[in-house]
């Protein structure tokens, strides 16, 4: 299988700042890489697919950027309703895999 | 709009079964591969099954292979999983997810979840 990292783990940061969030894969993913939100008690929430593909709706100040290996979540302003989990997946092979996760806190 | 709703989930003890069902409504559900992802209490995302629009191409988790089972009924809109054998580590809330095509994509539809939690 192929296995997905994130870092950090845990991010602190301020409404209004600029965050970025790193996903490494074990191997290349060309660019079938998604990223979701999701916020306590909630279920994930669609926002970037095939790597750089903004889903409907997301606002622009989420973007992604990468292919082959390493991938890019980043966030131009960070708002309140940003303050939640963020998960990478690959879907370069029928078995799928999350990362494990990058939580963004209030700092 | 999409609509995702499972049902089924419930307390069951080890080495018991369980079928959890999903209700699809707002698209055309022949047309999208499903899947099953799970999430244990205070845990990440792990994906479990899916069954492609195409039914012949069914895949699993290593960690569920030979004990769940994906079927799909397109006449009833329904998605289910049938869970054997079931251990203290599938307890989880498990997602009806929705691929944005055939089943080789990424997921852009998920339901709310239902619990399972599997303890003598």
């Amino acid at each position: 299988d192929i296995q997905m990292t994130q870092s950090p783990s845990t991010l602190s940061a301020s409404v209004g700042d600029r965050v970025a969030i790193t996903c490494r894969a074990s191997q290349s993913i060309s660019s079938w890489l998604a990223w979701y939100q999701q916020k306590p008690g909630r279920a994930p929430n669609l926002l970037i697919y095939k790597a750089s593909s903004l889903d409907t709706g997301v606002p622009s100040r989420f973007s992604g950027s990468g292919s082959g290996t390493e991938f890019t979540l980043t966030i131009s302003s960070l708002q309140p309703d940003d303050f939640a989990t963020y998960y990478c997946q690959q879907y370069n092979s029928y078995s799928r895999t999350f990362g494990p996760g990058t939580k963004v806190e209030i700092k | 709009q999409v609509h995702l709703v499972e049902s089924g989930g419930g307390v069951v003890q080890p080495g018991r079964s369980l079928r959890l069902s999903c209700v699809a409504s707002g698209f055309t559900f022949r047309n999208y591969g499903m899947h099953w992802v799970r999430q244990a209490p205070g845990k990440g995302l792990e994906w479990v099954a899916v069954i492609w629009s195409a039914v012949s191409n069914i895949y699993y988790a290593e960690s569920v292979k030979g004990r769940f089972t994906i079927s799909r009924d397109n006449s009833k809109n329904m998605l289910y999983l049938q869970m054997d054998s079931l251990r203290a580590e599938d307890t989880a809330v498990y997602y009806c997810v929705r691929d944005s095509d055939n089943g080789n994509y990424h997921f852009d539809y998920w339901g709310q979840g239902t619990l399972v939690t599997v303890s003598s």
